[in-house]
């Protein structure tokens, strides 16, 4: 099984800040590679997937990038409502991974 | 609009069985893989299982292979996780999810699965 290693796992920031979560994969994954938001109480929502296709309906201050094992998701301007817990999965290989999730609480 | 709503979860004992829906609608079911996806409380996402669109090719995590059997019926747009032996460790909202390619697109809202005595 692939091992997805997230970082990192909580953080504090402001509204307007920039941040980013990092993930990390055992082995190549070839850009497979999504990005889900998860807000309490409710299912993950696909934001990114391929590394950097923003999905539709997903506000452009949310990027990707990377390649091999190595995957960034980067809010650029965090908003009121991306107070919240993120997860990358790759699907590369079954069974898909999720990495441990990154919770950004308000600073 | 598509619609994945799930069904069938509840307080069970350990050892006991359950058998998860998940009615579809809005788009060409029988098109699509779908997964169940898990998460036990305040933990992270876990991958259960899949099926493909013709239903002759299954794949289970290996927590949960040959105590649960993915299986859907493509005339009535439903997927199923039929969870046999359950234990304290598959206590969890479960997931249903569709599938492309490059993840999962849809969701359905969950339904709490609780495994104790």
């Amino acid at each position: 099984d692939i091992q997805m290693t997230q970082s990192p796992s909580s953080l504090s920031a402001s509204v307007g800040d920039r941040v980013t979560i990092t993930c990390r994969a055992s082995q190549d994954l070839s850009n497979s590679l999504a990005w889900y938001q998860q807000k309490p109480g409710k299912a993950p929502k696909l934001l990114l997937y391929a590394t950097s296709r923003l999905e539709s309906g997903v506000p452009s201050r949310f990027s990707g990038s990377g390649s091999g094992t190595d995957y960034t998701l980067t809010i650029s301007s965090l908003q009121p409502e991306d107070f919240t817990t993120y997860y990358c999965q790759q699907y590369y290989s079954i069974p898909w991974t999720f990495g441990q999730g990154t919770k950004v609480e308000i600073k | 609009e598509v619609q994945l709503v799930e069904s069938g979860g509840g307080l069970v004992q350990p050892g006991g069985s359950l058998r998860l829906s998940c009615a579809t609608s809005g788009f060409s079911f029988s098109n699509y893989w779908m997964h169940w996806v898990r998460q036990a409380p305040g933990k992270g996402l876990e991958w259960v299982s899949r099926i493909n669109n013709d239903e002759y090719y299954t794949n289970y995590a290996d927590s949960v292979e040959g105590r649960f059997t993915i299986s859907r019926d493509n005339a009535k747009n439903i997927l199923y996780l039929q969870m046999n032996s359950l234990r304290a460790e598959d206590t969890a909202v479960y997931y249903c999810a569709r599938a492309r390619p490059s993840g999962y697109d849809y969701w359905g809202q969950g339904t709490l699965v609780t495994v104790s005595s």
